[in-house]
């Protein structure tokens, strides 16, 4: 049974820094690129960063660039997602999300829980 | 960036109800579309891929079409386990994956 599962959310202050982790199992995470998907309350989805199976390429959204890094460390079946000089517009639950095909970037079969990040003074 | 647009924003149904949603691509994105269903409180669930292939899984009730720029989600015979907010995203574009902005399904 596929299972993802975040972790580090909380409350931060603006121009802090949170990192999130997802650690996942019931597949070969080293086979998928794997995704962060936020949604600020009340919102839809955004779509934040991506990384492939090997962690050699990665893409970000222009609204994060710079300030979040995503990565993933495949001996321990986790993902992160380093997130430096947040905003208030940062605030969101953040899913991390598997690619549905091995090796490729598509759509997103399987979704974590969601882990809520709060950017407040 | 493709920029996708839904509508309705809100649909009110009734259960028995046939009911569609529309996502519309800023540009043509081949059939590259995928529909999640997504509860409140919950993680959104693929529910088509590729535009109209149902994951498995997902009741035969739900049904996608459309290519290129203009595409639906189809519903028929509402049930009460449908009534949610569905989302279309595009991966098309290798370099940022865009969602609609949602469809709520509500009960009439």
């Amino acid at each position: 049974e596929v299972q993802l599962l975040e972790s580090g959310g909380g409350l931060v202050q603006p121009g802090g820094s949170l990192r999130l982790s997802c650690a996942v199992s019931g597949f070969t995470f080293s086979d998928f690129a794997m995704s962060w998907v936020r949604q600020a309350p009340g919102k839809g989805l955004e779509w934040v960063s991506s990384i492939s199976g090997s962690g050699g390429t990665t893409y970000d959204a222009n609204s994060v660039k710079g300030r979040f890094t995503i990565s993933r460390d495949n001996p321990k079946n986790t993902l992160y997602l380093q997130m430096n000089t947040l905003r208030a517009e940062d605030t969101a639950v953040y899913y991390c999300a598997k690619a549905a095909v091995s090796y490729g970037f598509d759509y997103f079969d399987y979704w974590g829980q969601g882990t809520l990040v709060t950017v407040s003074s | 960036d493709i920029q996708m647009t839904q509508s309705p924003s809100t649909l009110s149904a009734s259960l028995g109800d046939r009911v569609t949603i529309t996502c519309r691509a800023s540009q043509s994105i081949s059939d590259w579309l995928a529909w999640y269903q997504q509860k409140p409180g919950k993680a959104p669930k693929l529910l088509i891929y590729k535009a109209s292939s149902l994951e498995s899984g997902v009741p035969l009730r739900f049904s996608g079409s459309g290519s290129g720029t203009e595409f639906t989600l189809t519903i028929s015979n509402l049930q009460p386990d449908d009534f949610a907010t569905y989302y279309c995203q595009q991966y098309d574009s290798y370099f940022t994956w865009t969602f609609g902005q949602g469809t709520k399904v509500e009960i009439k």
